[in-house]
């Protein structure tokens, strides 16, 4: 079975600076991918960024990007120019035979 | 907005009732999964269903059933509601099978308060 673990439970940033939100992993299957998604307030569960566990360059969109360290199993959220928007739970998943998910991360950006 | 739509959007019950969530997936997805999340539990994988037939089950409770229809369409059945199943529900969907690569996209989801 896949583990997701993410330490952080809350986080600040002030506007306009990077944050890096941590996820680390725990699984034995050669082929894997991981996920991150945003859930604001409102509830949806938004789709960010992904990264397979095959790709040589860290993934990229936008203003997020992904710090994948395979030997170390960890995928690293980076949010660069953060802004009020980006007030939210941010939650790191793997997929294997199904999708595990971690406990989230609370981001607050303050003005 | 992702192309999954769920409906209701809020529901209330009381306990020992049955309900009904329904799900439509993004055009051209054949996979639809389930997921409750709730304050303790956190996000839950409950069941995945592709072209029709039953893929994968997790979490499931015995009292919660699925369906996927020709359509695509699913729905999530919970009877028996207890207090505990208060949660949201999210439906998400993918194109395929559903492999390591393979992103899900989720709805809206489901708020059920059981009183």
């Amino acid at each position: 079975a896949q583990k997701i673990t993410q330490t952080q439970p809350g986080m600040f940033v002030q506007e306009k600076e990077a944050v890096t939100l941590d996820c680390t992993y725990d699984t034995s299957d050669p082929s894997y991918g991981l996920f991150w998604y945003k859930q604001p307030s409102s509830g949806e569960m938004i789709f960010l960024i992904y990264q397979g566990s095959y790709d040589q360059q860290n993934a990229t969109e936008g203003r997020y990007s992904l710090n994948f360290q395979k030997a170390r199993k960890s995928a690293n959220l980076v949010i660069s120019a953060s802004q009020l928007g980006d007030s939210a739970m941010y939650f790191c998943a793997i997929r294997g035979d199904q999708f595990y998910f971690g406990t989230g991360t609370s981001l607050t950006v303050i003005p | 907005d992702s192309g999954v739509t769920q409906t209701p959007k809020h529901l209330i019950t009381a306990t020992g009732q049955r309900v009904t969530l329904r799900c439509s997936p993004r055009s051209g997805d054949l996979s639809v999964y389930w997921y409750q999340q709730s304050l303790d539990q956190g996000l839950q994988f409950l069941i995945q269903y592709y072209n029709g037939e039953e893929r994968a089950k997790g979490n499931i409770l015995e009292r919660f059933s699925a369906q996927q229809f020709p359509d695509l369409h699913s729905e999530l059945n919970l009877s028996s509601l207890e207090l505990g199943d208060s949660a949201l529900y999210f439906c998400a969907s993918s194109e395929s099978v559903g492999g390591a690569q393979e992103t899900q996209y989720f709805g809206p989801g489901t708020r059920l308060l059981v009183l």
